[in-house]
């Protein structure tokens, strides 16, 4: 069975860096992209960008491009999200989400649990 | 980067009735790479529908998508309660994979 667990909700200040957690089991880590999506509080969702585990291969959306970073670790088949200074506005439920295949033109056909990430002074 | 366009924002309407919603993009889609998805409160998006047409595992018929290049169109046929909830398109032929605003469907 495919799963995704997601780490744990996070209450942080501005100004403060974050690395949120996503670890994939029941397939393949190294030959499916995954991909962060953000849901600001009553919102819609925005692709925020996809890795390939097998060769760390990024691709990020221009609006999050230099604000975050993504990254994987394959030993361990999780892949993160990172912050170096988190803002307020960085408040959301943040998911990750699988394609399933190599070529990255795919959906999201299974997705995590959501990670809640607060940031309030 | 394609921008998505739903409509309607809201749509109300009864157990049993039909939905039709509409997604519009900027540019053409390419080979039809656009999902649908369904998200209920609380809970992590699903996948209904991909390739425009095709349902995801586990789907009922009485979802279906349809459309091609810029013009895209989910139907539900005859709603079920535990339909009522909000539904992004989503073109995965471009990158960034953008999203489309969304679309509630609520109870009238």
């Amino acid at each position: 069975e495919v799963q995704l667990v997601q780490s744990g909700a996070e209450v942080k200040k501005p100004g403060e860096s974050l690395k949120i957690s996503c670890k994939g089991s029941g397939y393949s880590f190294t030959s499916n992209w995954i991909g962060w999506v953000r849901q600001m509080p009553g919102k819609g969702l925005e692709w925020m960008g996809i890795i390939y585990p097998g060769d760390s291969d990024t691709r990020y959306s221009p609006s999050f491009q230099g604000q975050v970073t993504i990254s994987a670790d394959k030993s361990i088949s999780t892949a993160y999200l990172q912050w170096s200074s988190l803002k307020a506005s960085d408040t959301a439920m943040y998911y990750c989400a699988r394609l399933p295949g190599p070529s990255g033109w795919y959906p999201f056909d299974y997705w995590g649990q959501g990670t809640l990430v607060t940031v309030s002074s | 980067e394609i921008v998505l366009t739903q409509s309607p924002g809201t749509l109300s309407l009864s157990p049993g009735e039909r939905a039709t919603l509409s997604c519009r993009a900027s540019q053409s889609v390419s080979s039809s790479y656009l999902a649908w998805y369904q998200q209920t409160p609380g809970q992590a998006p699903r996948l209904l529908i991909y390739g425009a047409s095709t349902r995801a595992t586990g789907i009922p018929d009485r979802f279906s998508g349809s459309g091609s290049g810029t013009d895209f169109t989910l139907t539900i046929s005859r709603l079920e309660p535990e339909d009522f909830a909000v539904y992004y398109c989503q073109q995965y032929g471009s990158s960034p994979y953008t999203f489309g605003q969304g679309t509630k469907l609520e109870i009238k």
